[in-house]
């Protein structure tokens, strides 16, 4: 089975910290991401990456980076965490395969409380 | 562009009854359909997925998805719903294209006993 961990179940923050997210996963997959659940908007995309060392921007990068250094590791860092961005944060690993598509595997969530 | 739409926010069934959770999607080339759940303070489950062949997917807790492509629909069905079947539950397609994947707004399923 795929398994997809994320470092932190909860974590609680202050306004202006510098936050770190990891996720590993231990299957060899190319593709890592990272998304935000919020109520009512289901999941937003930030980044993702295909490649180390490669990484795209999603659909609500802002305020965010990334960084993916080696293949089974994608880390998600909140330069100077804000309030807005109290959320659930889901990372999920991916295999694209020629007939059966893409099937993304997520990990438990992070749910930050910035204060 | 593709898209994915659940019709429905919140759903709430009795225990016991069959329910019926909507999915449409719009795409111009052939999609893979996946249906996950997440469980109150989890991460997403893959529940189902359709790839080709029998248009009917089954999973191993009941619940079946049937894929509709003239109707561009993949619309999740249980006959019994249980208590533990309270869950949040996200229709998703990937495009045959590669490396795209797009997820709906979830459908929150609460099973009243």
């Amino acid at each position: 089975d795929v398994k997809v961990t994320q470092s932190s179940r909860y974590l609680v923050k202050r306004t202006g910290e510098k936050v770190f997210l990891e996720c590993v996963q231990d299957m060899d997959h190319e593709n890592m991401f990272w998304y935000r659940q919020d109520p009512g908007l289901g999941l937003r995309l930030i980044y993702f990456s295909y490649d180390v060392k490669m990484k795209e921007k999603g659909d609500i990068p802002e305020g965010y980076s990334v960084s993916r250094e080696k293949k089974e590791r994608f880390s998600l860092i909140l330069e100077s965490a804000s309030t807005n961005q109290t959320s659930m944060y889901l990372c999920a690993s991916s295999l694209w395969l020629a007939g059966e598509g893409e099937t993304q595997y997520f990990g438990p969530g992070t749910r930050l409380l910035v204060l | 562009a593709q898209s994915v739409t659940q019709l429905d926010s919140q759903v709430p069934v009795f225990e016991e009854a069959p329910v019926e959770l909507r999915c449409n999607y719009s795409s111009s080339v052939s999609v893979y359909l996946f249906w996950y759940v997440q469980y109150p303070n989890q991460g997403l489950q893959l529940l189902l997925k359709y790839l080709s062949g029998s248009t009917l997917v089954e999973s191993i807790n009941g619940f079946e998805a049937e894929f509709n492509k003239s109707q561009t629909s993949f619309h999740l069905r249980k006959p019994s719903v249980h208590i533990s079947d309270t869950a949040e539950y996200f229709c998703a397609v990937s495009v045959n294209t590669g490396n795209q994947f797009y997820f709906g707004t979830g459908t929150s399923l609460t099973v009243i006993p």
